[in-house]
């Protein structure tokens, strides 16, 4: 099965800086992964998605990135905000896409100090 | 609005007793299915369905089971809850378009089993 990691420290980023978290998988290369947000008590909710073949991937001020080589993906929030505290969970999906079947990580929780 | 909803939102409840978590969808989507969250674990699949009358097992079905009569509404149930399952539970569904595979997450259920 796949195994995914991500910061389990919370990231502390100062405001209007940019935050960058990690997803990291050691097995198969997913055919896409996607990253959703999570604020606590409340289901996540879905932020981007990118396929295997994809390097980069924006919706205003967020990048993912991609890299089947080193089995990581990178997320960035650009110019953040205290409204970006949250919960960040990559999740990837098996190797023949589909959408049974996402395996997510434990998340990373962010904290953008004002 | 596109919604899933689940019910009840809160459960405290016993061991042994029989207890059904509802899930609706409001979307059409084919595909739906359960996780639960603990700490430090993340979130766990439980069952997921493809379609009406398709269900298949998760990372975790022990002790659950669930139904697809309806493409809208795909119930748990636990039929001798213990306390090892007391956990925040979620419902997601997917389908319309391929592209992205978002999944819409329903708002939780916290149970409590004593």
């Amino acid at each position: 099965s796949q195994k995914i990691e991500q910061n389990s420290e919370a990231l502390n980023i100062q405001e209007g800086k940019t935050a960058t978290l990690t997803c990291n998988y050691t097995n198969y290369s997913p055919a896409y992964l996607q990253w959703y947000r999570q604020d606590p008590g409340r289901g996540p909710v879905f932020l981007l998605l990118i396929r295997e073949n994809e390097k980069e991937k924006r919706k205003e001020r967020l990048k993912v990135t991609f890299d089947t080589t080193l089995k990581q993906s990178l997320f960035h929030i650009t110019a953040s905000q205290p409204a970006d505290s949250a919960t960040y969970l990559c999740a990837l999906s098996p190797p023949g896409g589909g959408a049974d079947g996402l395996t997510f990580g434990k998340g990373t929780h962010l904290i953008i100090q004002p | 609005e596109a919604q899933v909803t689940q019910n009840p939102r809160y459960l405290i409840t016993v061991t042994g007793k029989k207890l059904t978590v509802t899930c609706s969808q409001n979307m059409n989507h084919e595909y739906m299915s359960w996780y639960r969250q603990d700490p430090g674990l993340g979130l766990r699949q439980i069952y997921y369905s493809m379609n009406v009358e398709v269900t298949d097992k998760g990372d975790v079905p022990e002790g659950y089971k669930v139904s697809r009569k309806e493409k809208r509404n795909f119930p748990l149930i636990l039929e001798s809850p213990s306390p090892n399952q007391t956990s925040l539970y979620f419902c997601a569904s997917s389908g319309g378009t391929r592209l992205t595979y978002e999944q819409y997450f329903g708002p939780g259920t916290r149970l409590t089993v004593t």
